[in-house]
């Protein structure tokens, strides 16, 4: 398989403040990376789609504004939660596409917002 | 018709059981079902995938069970083992949009020893 590495694995932050969680694909270019959130015993939740170079596009509901994605490079996404409230506590994992149609999956950020 | 309608809920089988985990879809676009597998506070990881032109696949003690005409998938995993606990989920794509995943709601698995 191929390796998606994602940082931190767990972040505490106060509410009010930002916080960001990288993606990185590290034997592989990814041009198209996706950024679920998923909710204790829950299924995977698509917030958004990144291609590397262009804005990212965000699923009904996500706003945009608060979960800023930047995909700068063939290996690098990241997932900015801007003005985090606790109902933005959640687990947010990365995927990364490598060719063709196999997604791999990073290990997940849990944030919690105090 | 972008849902992906997975059963059961849980499951709880004896070691050396074989667990099956069922998958339907709607959207007749899906060409790519791929299962994950999920350990607490982890990212899923890609188990065994199918396309819709075979209608069974084995990677070792997993295998996908595919039926076109149905639009429905299932998952076995033989001889089961305490360390296969864990929540399977099924999912589907399609090239139209960019191979975004559509996730089915999950399985948590149970092994007893």
């Amino acid at each position: 398989g191929a390796v998606v590495s994602q940082h931190p694995s767990r972040v505490i932050c106060k509410s009010g403040t930002s916080v960001k969680i990288e993606c990185r694909s590290l034997d592989f270019q990814a041009t198209t990376m996706f950024w679920y959130r998923q909710f204790p015993k829950q299924s995977l939740m698509l917030m958004a789609t990144s291609n590397e170079g262009s804005k990212a596009t965000y699923e009904q509901g996500v706003e945009k504004d608060k979960f800023l994605i930047n995909h700068a490079s063939l290996t690098l996404s990241t997932l900015t939660v801007t003005s985090a409230h606790p109902e933005d506590s959640s687990f947010y994992i990365c995927s990364a596409k490598k060719g063709g149609e196999k997604l791999f999956f990073g290990s997940g950020t849990q944030l919690s917002v105090l | 018709q972008q849902q992906v309608k997975q059963s059961p809920q849980s499951l709880i089988v004896q070691k050396g059981g074989i667990p099956i985990i069922n998958c339907a879809y709607e959207n007749t676009a899906f060409d790519y079902f791929p299962w994950y597998q999920q350990f607490p506070g982890k990212g899923p990881a890609l188990l065994i995938a199918i396309r819709p032109d075979v209608s069974e696949k084995k990677e070792g003690r997993f295998t996908i069970s595919f039926n076109k005409s149905a639009k429905q998938f299932s998952l076995h995993i033989m001889d089961s083992q305490p360390g296969d606990s864990a929540t399977y989920f099924c999912a589907a794509s399609m090239n139209f949009v960019g191979r975004q995943l559509t996730f089915g709601s999950g399985t948590q698995l149970t092994v007893l020893p």
